[in-house]
């Protein structure tokens, strides 16, 4: 079945750029949406933002200004960018599938909630 | 944005309990909720999606029901792997998605 990993660094310095990759292995990134979403400590889930396997993004408003995503099919991943971080950025960062299922009468049918998670990495900001 | 809201924030029961847990919604989001499990240390579990279809391999004790802005999940008779922290989210068509703060389900 389908399994993702977060990777990246886990400690970021103040101002400077998030940067984090999900693999994904038992399955092909194409054909489905993929987002992150993260946890500060101890506080509850904030969805980040997502993208479709051919490149097309949508992101949280409260973020957007700051959040890249990007994906390289080639290598099976899709990637995270937040830049000048803050302390407030410190969280778990979760990548996740959104499903689609097919239906012989209307076709591919995208839905926004999240299907298969990754374990999570934590990041923290401070210098 | 569409607001969720939790209740109760923390629920204590004793196995084979019945519990509920509400969401409601700030607007209308049809029946375009889902809800989660989370246990300390790891990632959100899919349990129901539409806001009452039992995602594969999930027990039958979960249920979900509600449409609009009140949800509920049910739990029929709660067992020690239930003790959790549930969320749920909409994902109606207005972005951001977004969660609700969150139901901890602890021992009583």
């Amino acid at each position: 079945q389908v399994q993702l990993q977060e990777s990246g660094p886990g400690l970021v310095k103040p101002s400077e750029t998030l940067s984090l990759t999900c693999t994904v292995s038992g399955g092909s990134i194409s054909s489905y949406y993929w987002s992150w979403i993260r946890q500060p400590p101890g506080k509850g889930l904030e969805w980040i933002g997502y993208i479709y396997y051919s490149g097309s993004t949508n992101y949280n408003p409260s973020l957007k200004s700051r959040v890249t995503i990007s994906v390289d099919t080639s290598k099976n991943q899709f990637s995270l960018k937040l830049s000048s971080v803050t302390a407030a950025d410190t969280a778990v960062y979760y990548c996740a599938r959104l499903p689609v299922y097919y239906d012989f009468w209307s076709g591919w049918n995208y839905y926004y909630y999240m299907d298969v998670w990754g374990k999570g990495t934590t990041v923290t900001v401070s210098s | 944005d569409i607001q969720m809201t939790q209740s109760p924030s923390t629920l204590s029961a004793s196995v084979g309990d019945r519990v509920t847990i509400t969401c409601r919604a700030s607007q209308s989001i049809s029946s375009w909720l889902a809800w989660y499990q989370q246990k300390p240390g790891k990632a959100p579990k899919l349990l129901i999606y539409k806001a009452s279809s039992l995602e594969s391999g999930v027990p039958s004790r979960f249920s979900g029901s509600g449409s609009g802005t009140e949800f509920t999940l049910t739990i029929s008779s709660l067992q020690p792997d239930d003790f959790a922290t549930y969320y749920c989210q909409q994902y109606n068509s207005s972005l951001p998605l977004t969660f609700g703060g969150g139901t901890k389900v602890e021992i009583k």
